[in-house]
């Protein structure tokens, strides 16, 4: 069946670091791939998406790009602040209704 | 502004009892669903449904029940047959027809039960 595996967190960074946090997929047919973000005690929200291969979605700096030939989705920033740290999950949705989420990553940058 | 509002956000509860969590949306999205989150695991689907009138199970369905009477509310009651109940819950909407398309999440309940 399909999945998604992420790296696992947590993850701390110095402000203004690198920021890559790793994604892979299992799926049959051409899923469409996205990023959220949770900050603490709320809900996800959309932070980026790419629905066919060799895309690339981008967001308040951060950076995606769905390749199928490694089955990946890598989240990149190229300096992150303060005001990231958060958890990260990398989800597919193959089909109308089924999306499958990782089991989040946890970035935390420190000033 | 259009979104997805639960209530509560926090919730206690004795073990041995049913209770409902509030799921409304106004962005007119045709599809819902509820993800229970724990701890390392992620998310996990417990219903979702298409259109009003109609839902599926998801991954982990079992102590609880769903309705959608509104197109707008899809309200999740965590019954006493389920096991381990204490988690965040989190409500989502999507538009429906071809997708996929992106999940709006509401806030979240967190639910405790002693």
């Amino acid at each position: 069946g399909n999945s998604v595996t992420q790296m696992e967190g947590p993850v701390t960074l110095s402000e203004e670091a690198f920021l890559t946090i790793n994604c892979t997929y299992t799926a049959t047919g051409y899923p469409s791939l996205f990023w959220y973000v949770q900050y603490p005690g709320e809900g996800l929200q959309l932070l980026l998406k790419a629905t066919k291969a060799d895309d690339k979605g981008s967001n308040k700096g951060f950076e995606a790009t769905y390749r199928k030939e490694t089955t990946s989705f890598h989240l990149e920033k190229g300096s992150v602040q303060v005001s990231d740290s958060a958890v990260y999950f990398c989800a597919l949705a193959s089909g109308t209704y089924k999306y499958i989420f990782g089991t989040g990553t946890r970035l935390k940058v420190l000033a | 502004d259009g979104g997805i509002t639960q209530s509560p956000k926090y919730l206690f509860r004795k073990e041995g009892q049913n209770v409902t969590l509030s799921c409304e949306q106004n962005l007119n999205h045709d599809a819902m669903y509820w993800y229970r989150q724990d701890p390392g695991q992620g998310l996990r689907l417990i219903y979702y449904s298409q259109i009003v009138n109609d839902f599926q199970k998801g991954d982990i369905a079992e102590g609880y029940s769903v309705s959608r009477e509104k197109k707008e509310s899809f309200p999740l009651t965590v019954t006493s047959a389920q096991k381990n109940p204490t988690a965040f819950y989190l409500c989502a909407s999507s538009k429906g027809g071809t997708g996929p398309y992106e999940q709006y999440f509401g806030p979240g309940t967190r639910l405790t039960v002693t």
